[in-house]
């Protein structure tokens, strides 16, 4: 399998731009999650999708933030307007929520890391 | 909130010492936990998963969950250059159908 795929890689943008991330998980996986890393805050998630449907978005910081699944196949994270502070770099991640719980084992994606001038 | 508190280190040990990386917790409805390793510029990889109190080995690892004390630790036994990196503690969820919640990670440095 070609685990969780994430483009673009790497994105510097200007402020003001919208900025659009995008990730395919894992076939077969039903959970999808974007979190964001920073060196101040760590990785701190932003919005869950189950089966397609996001299930809890309250780690996304603003309405300028935006994420869509509209397939099991893929998913975008849409931050418009960008500003500075948006600077981070920007994980998915997939599992299969095999464990009692739900969550299980997640694979991440390399990450899309942002830079918004 | 829920929160995982990890010290950030750095923390150093000389080869073929043992490392310990400790990790408390907030949310008592919490019953599986994991340790990731996150190389520099990398993205995080599962090495540990521990549900039930106590030690789970594997490898030169082992994670040990207390759920009384609200503390899971990982042991690195005979370290090695190749474990420099940060480790990230992860809180599952209490009930299914929620996410996992970060420690911000310790950085681990092991010098030959």
């Amino acid at each position: 399998d070609a685990g969780v795929i994430q483009s673009p890689r790497h994105e510097v943008t200007e402020m003001g731009q919208e900025v659009t991330l995008r990730c395919k998980p894992i076939s077969g996986h039903d959970y999808l999650f974007w979190y964001r890393q920073t060196m101040m805050r760590g990785l701190e998630l932003l919005i869950y999708f189950n089966n397609n449907v996001p299930i809890d978005d309250s780690g996304m910081p603003e309405d300028r933030f935006s994420a869509k699944m509209p397939n099991a196949s893929f998913s975008t994270l849409k931050i418009q307007p960008s500003e500075p502070r948006d600077s981070a770099v920007y994980f998915c991640a997939s599992s299969s929520g095999g464990t009692i719980n739900g969550a299980g084992e997640l694979f991440f994606g390399e990450g899309s890391r942002l830079t918004v001038l | 909130q829920k929160e995982v508190e990890q010290n950030s280190g750095p923390l150093s040990v000389p080869e073929g010492a043992i490392a310990s990386l400790n990790c408390t917790y907030s949310d008592r409805g919490s019953q599986s936990f994991f340790w990731y390793r996150q190389y520099s510029g990398k993205s995080p990889e599962l090495i540990m998963s521990i549900y039930s109190n106590g030690d789970k080995e594997d490898g030169r690892f082992t994670a040990q969950l207390n759920k009384a004390s609200q503390y899971v630790s990982l042991l690195i036994r005979d370290s090695q250059p190749s474990d420099s990196a940060t480790y990230l503690c992860a809180g599952g969820p209490g009930q299914a159908g929620t996410a996992l919640i970060f420690g911000k990670g310790t950085t681990l440095s092991v010098s030959s």
